[in-house]
């Protein structure tokens, strides 16, 4: 069965835009949480989101936010992107149950000039 | 200013020789830990996983031992292969400030850089 899928997989945004990030999980899986990676952070927890609901959230700013739609696929948004939001923006895919596999999709590269 | 960024550690191995990742977790509470591969442009690869209750799991040419005494994983990889080379994380469930379990959360690891030399 297909993996995860993000797109798009890169992006060049201006300082102030904002961007949309998509993330279609493995076919059954009701779960979708986001990251983010960075050089000097390593992978960050944005949040989680499981049958429409956010259920967790990491401590990231409110221009970071998401929604998750009736077939689990989800988006991700930034607004007013600054410097600072260049990353490469992952999403992870699972059941939604406790203590399962996790599964990553490419992943979006985010890069803000 | 100059940023700071995450100082890998790294392994360096022969092909062939087995190898030896080592994670020390944070949390005594967390119960279950995930084993990620990740290659240059790519997202993390799912290994193997390891619950609280096992001290060892294996899968196909790799293993992972936890000891939750001293809060400590690690991924053995035998007969490693040059295609082996990557960055590899270890992961562990996320507990709530109110102390339980975070749905949907993990807690990486900064990560280790495997280099296999043909």
């Amino acid at each position: 069965k297909a993996g995860v899928t993000q797109t798009p997989r890169y992006l060049i945004k201006t300082r102030g835009q904002q961007v949309t990030l998509s993330c279609s999980p493995i076919s059954g899986h009701r779960s979708v949480s986001w990251y983010q990676q960075t050089p000097g952070q390593g992978l960050q927890f944005l949040f989680e989101y499981f049958s429409e609901t956010q259920r967790n959230k990491g401590n990231f700013p409110g221009r970071f936010s998401g929604r998750q739609f009736s077939n689990s696929r989800s988006e991700m948004n930034v607004s007013t992107l600054e410097l600072g939001d260049s990353a490469l923006y992952l999403c992870a895919s699972s059941t939604g149950n406790l203590n399962t596999e996790a599964f990553f999709g490419q992943g979006t590269r985010l890069t803000v000039v | 200013g100059e940023s700071v960024g995450l100082h890998l550690p790294t392994l360096s191995v022969q092909e062939g020789d087995n190898s030896i990742i080592n994670c020390a977790y944070s949390n005594s509470a967390s119960d279950y830990f995930i084993w990620y591969k990740q290659e240059s442009g790519k997202g993390p690869q799912f290994i193997i996983d390891i619950r609280s209750n096992m001290d060892k799991r294996q899968g196909q040419r790799v293993t992972v031992l936890l000891n939750k005494t001293v809060k400590h994983l690690s991924l053995q990889i035998a007969a490693t292969q040059p295609g082996d080379s990557a960055v590899y994380f270890c992961a562990e469930n996320a507990f709530s400030n109110a102390g339980g379990t975070s749905y949907g959360k993990l807690t990486f690891g900064q990560g280790t850089i495997l280099t296999v030399h043909p």
